[in-house]
């Protein structure tokens, strides 16, 4: 099984500041792990996958995330915040350090920027 | 760039009518999924389909829901009986193989209102 607790229901920055949404996970096996991002009306974005080998990930948009098996967390940052990134950010494990296992969202973080 | 498409945007029923909720995934994917994200809760796998069967599926998707690929495009979510919870955002994913060189790419989603 498993499982993904995102920390912080809501996000808040200004602009250029930097960006940090965590996430811890458990699975029982090797995951897989992923930020999706969703904007107002829109589908789900992959921003990002760690899939068991370089442990810094870089993705779109100039975000960035970490796995960190000891501490068992997969946190999103970027160093600099603009007004776009203002979303909703979803951390997912799979099931097995597979893509096209089922999907565990965390309950979504939501990123608010200010001017 | 191919993207997931989905029908109706936004769908409202009445309690104990049949929907029917349609996709249409990316052309060259093999694996589909439907997810659904009640309103302020995670979201959650229902299922996902392969080679014209159901392949994995969660304690969500009972007897009231069926899925079906009619045709070489279309994807669709059939809900029989409509209840009050089943009111949600329904995503639907695809997926071109399993491994970790491929992602899921989600649809924009259909809200479900049931009155």
């Amino acid at each position: 099984a498993q499982s993904v607790t995102q920390l912080d229901s809501h996000v808040s920055v200004s602009e250029g500041t930097p960006v940090l949404l965590r996430c811890n996970y458990s699975s029982s096996y090797s995951p897989s792990l992923f930020w999706y991002v969703q904007h107002p009306n829109k589908g789900l974005q992959l921003l990002l996958k760690y899939t068991s080998a370089a442990t810094l990930v870089k993705g779109i948009n100039g975000f960035e995330a970490e796995f960190k098996k000891s501490e068992t967390s997969f946190h999103l940052t970027k160093p600099s915040a603009h007004m776009s990134d203002a979303a909703e950010y979803f951390c997912v494990v799979s099931a097995r350090n597979n893509a096209g296992n089922m999907l565990t969202f965390g309950g979504g973080t939501r990123l608010m920027v200010k001017p | 760039e191919p993207e997931v498409t989905q029908t109706p945007s936004h769908q409202v029923t009445q309690m104990g009518q049949e929907v029917i909720l349609r996709c249409v995934p990316i052309s060259n994917h093999l694996y589909f999924y439907w997810y659904r994200q009640i309103l302020g809760q995670k979201v959650e796998f229902l299922v996902s389909f392969y080679n014209n069967e159901i392949s994995e599926k969660s304690e969500i998707f009972d007897d009231q829901f069926s899925v079906e690929r009619p045709d070489g495009s279309n994807f669709t979510l059939k809900i029989r009986s409509t209840k009050l919870e089943d009111s949600a955002m329904y995503f639907c994913a695809s997926i071109r193989g399993r491994g970790n060189s491929y992602e899921q790419y989600f649809g924009p989603g259909t809200r479900l209102t049931v009155t």
